[in-house]
């Protein structure tokens, strides 16, 4: 398998605009997550699912960010509209659940910058 | 709410040196604990995973212990190379249906 796959690598886009970040998880994994990290605040979670479906979405900053699973092999995260203070990297994991020695994989992340 | 906190933030040693990365965690009740190595402006590359059960886990120059019930693990790293530097983070798990909880990491500097 080739790991967690995160596109775009680079996203800069400007204030106002919608952003789409995507992620295919590892074939068989059954939870996803999606993390922002700054240096201020390191990662954090913003929302997971398991099965497809989210389970907890709290993280989310406001409404302004929206994820989706359609399928077990894809989701994606987006902001509408984008604003200066949503520039961060966002990772997204996968793992295996129901089991201690399951370890989370994480893509090579998505560094967003909004100017 | 599970916390999980790592002294020191940053570390610079001299290349050889043996050295030990702390975390510590909040609530005892861990599922497992993961160390990651993040290269600047690179993803995380998982090192070690301790299942709660576990008292330690080792891999090459790596050792990772866990301490449940003090809520702590270490990272000991032998012998230690430019190569290592790097941004060393702790994650927990408190269960197999709920997401890691990280540290803000140690950065840590090798110098030759």
């Amino acid at each position: 398998d080739a790991g967690v796959i995160q596109s775009p690598r680079h996203e800069v886009t400007e204030m106002g605009q919608e952003v789409t970040l995507r992620c295919k998880p590892i074939s068989g994994h059954d939870y996803l997550f999606w993390y922002r990290q700054t240096m201020m605040r390191g990662l954090e979670l913003l929302i997971y699912f398991n099965n497809n479906v989210p389970i907890d979405d709290s993280g989310m900053p406001e409404d302004r960010f929206s994820a989706k699973m359609p399928n077990a092999s894809f989701s994606t995260l987006k902001i509408q509209p984008s604003e200066p203070r949503d520039s961060a990297v966002y990772f997204c994991a996968s793992s295996l659940g129901h089991w201690e020695g399951t370890e989370a994989f994480f893509g090579q992340g998505t560094r967003l910058t909004v100017v | 709410k599970q916390e999980v906190t790592q002294i020191p933030a940053a570390l610079s040693v001299p290349e050889g040196e043996n050295l030990v990365l702390n975390c510590s965690f909040t609530d005892s009740a861990i599922y497992n604990l993961q160390w990651f190595r993040q290269d600047p402006g690179k993803g995380l590359t998982s090192l070690l995973l301790i299942q709660s059960s576990q008292r330690e886990q080792t891999s090459g120059r790596l050792n990772a212990s866990l301490d449940k019930s003090s809520g702590r693990s270490t990272l000991y790293i032998a012998a230690s190379q430019p190569g290592d530097s790097a941004t060393y983070l702790c994650a927990v798990r408190n269960s197999g249906n709920t997401p890691l909880v990280f540290g803000k990491g140690t950065r840590l500097s090798v110098i030759a």
